[in-house]
């Protein structure tokens, strides 16, 4: 079965600097995507960056950037020039290619920043 | 905005008592998923849909849970009889038209079983 682990329960930032986020996950598929996702207070479920395993280049949205490490089996998610609307529960997840599309999440780091 | 409206909000039941959470998608989806968070127990999913039928469910915690989709824009989920236990949010999520078949959540439900 896959796992996904994020060893950091809680970090923080200063407002304006650069914050990395760890995941690391378990499966024996070739073929998977992976995926953050932000909640914030409101608990909605924000989809933040997303990332096809075939892909050899990292995904990058804007400030949010991954770096894809699949042999490490390593996901992590950066953070540049972070803002007080960063501060939020971060969720790394994983989907297979095979089968419906469930998620399995990460337990999810909390993230603050300082002004 | 995803698209998922779910209801109620926020919810608080006593123990025995019948709950039935509610998700509507603004169009139509193919599939539906539904999941559950708890501290204990972080993201979870419980069941999901495909062209409205079940095709895994093995994430339902016990009997006391059943979940219906009768069109593409609309799903319920029913405890009976609720528990304590069963105190969580409840997400509904569609999942998006790419290949990478990325989800988009709704707001959740609070269920709060006294």
């Amino acid at each position: 079965a896959q796992t996904v682990t994020q060893s950091q329960p809680e970090m923080s930032v200063q407002e304006a600097e650069t914050v990395t986020l760890s995941c690391t996950y378990d499966t024996s598929e070739s073929d998977y995507y992976l995926f953050w996702y932000k909640q914030p207070p409101s608990r909605q479920m924000i989809l933040v960056i997303r990332q096809e395993a075939y892909k050899q280049q990292n995904a990058t949205e804007n400030r949010f950037s991954v770096n894809f490490q699949k042999a490490a089996k390593s996901f992590s998610l950066k953070i540049s020039d972070s803002q007080l609307g960063d501060a939020a529960m971060y969720f790394c997840a994983y989907r297979s290619a095979r089968g419906g599309g469930k998620l399995i999440f990460g337990q999810g780091t909390e993230l603050s920043v300082k002004p | 905005d995803a698209g998922v409206i779910q209801s109620p909000r926020h919810e608080v039941t006593e123990m025995g008592q019948e709950v039935t959470l509610r998700c509507k998608l603004i169009s139509g989806h193919n599939s539906l998923f539904w999941y559950r968070q708890t501290m204990m127990r972080g993201l979870e999913l419980l069941i999901y849909f495909n062209n409205n039928v079940p095709i895994d469910d093995s994430g339902m915690p016990e009997d006391r849970f059943s979940a219906k989709m009768p069109n593409a824009s609309f799903s319920t989920l029913k405890i009976q009889p609720s528990e304590p236990r069963d105190s969580a949010v409840y997400f509904c999520a569609l999942r998006g038209p790419e290949a990478i078949y990325e989800q988009y959540f709704g707001p959740g439900t609070r269920l709060t079983v006294t």
